[in-house]
């Protein structure tokens, strides 16, 4: 069974600028979360989404959104793009969500110039 | 709200040399406990996980358990390997309350040869 793929794996972009990342579940999954990862603040809970719902959201701006399409897969923005958005943003899928172990994509590389 | 503390690294042993990374954890309720392990350049791999007290998980050659009353969740393995080389996470979800993980700061593992 093939893994949690993301796309795309390094993106540069310009202060202002907006950026979309995607993420294909493990086939099967039905949900799938987010994760902001940087030096300073480690591992961060974004959002959740659950049957095209987001069902949990971590304590980032409104800049930061997403979707979830009806095959699971899912897509993340940010608008207005700041410096101290650069990060390894990390997508995670289970089955149904709750206490069932996540699986992580290798994650995309974003830096903001 | 929920947090989780990780002994700082990094942490440098030598090929076959005992490993302790500790973890104690902040939730209230019951949560379930896992430990991640990063390669550098990849996304998260779950090592192993420990839904209730005194539950042990192992992977490996890795174990750690479930400690209610010391609120802990220390990885150990008895031999490691330069292979173990990577960064490990301790990370908590609170049953019943969505699927968001909350991390430690990862520990990063060096085994030298």
């Amino acid at each position: 069974k093939a893994g949690v793929t993301q796309t795309p794996r390094y993106l540069i972009k310009t202060r202002g600028q907006q950026v979309t990342l995607s993420c294909s579940p493990i086939s099967g999954h039905r949900s799938v979360s987010w994760y902001q990862q940087t030096p300073g603040q480690g591992l961060q809970f974004l959002f959740e989404y659950f049957s095209e719902t987001q069902r949990n959201k971590g304590n980032f701006p409104g800049r930061f959104s997403g979707r979830q399409f009806s095959n699971s897969r899912s897509e993340m923005n940010v608008s207005t793009l700041e410096l101290g958005d650069s990060a390894l943003y990390l997508c995670a899928s289970s089955l149904v969500g709750g206490a069932d172990t996540q699986y992580f994509g290798p994650g995309t590389r974003l830096t903001v110039l | 709200g929920n947090s989780v503390t990780q002994m700082e690294g990094p942490v440098t042993l030598s090929e076959e040399a005992f490993l302790t990374i500790n973890c104690t954890y902040t939730a209230t309720g019951y949560p379930s406990l896992f430990w991640y392990v990063q390669y550098p350049g990849e996304g998260l791999q779950l090592l192993l996980k420990a839904t209730k007290a005194d539950d042990k998980g192992s992977n490996k050659g890795f174990e750690a358990t479930y400690r209610k009353e010391t609120t802990s969740f220390h990885l150990e393995k008895g031999s490691v390997q330069v292979s173990d080389s990577a960064v490990y996470f301790c990370a908590l979800i609170r049953n019943n309350a969505g699927n968001m993980l909350t991390f430690g700061g990862g520990t990063r593992l060096m085994v030298k040869p």
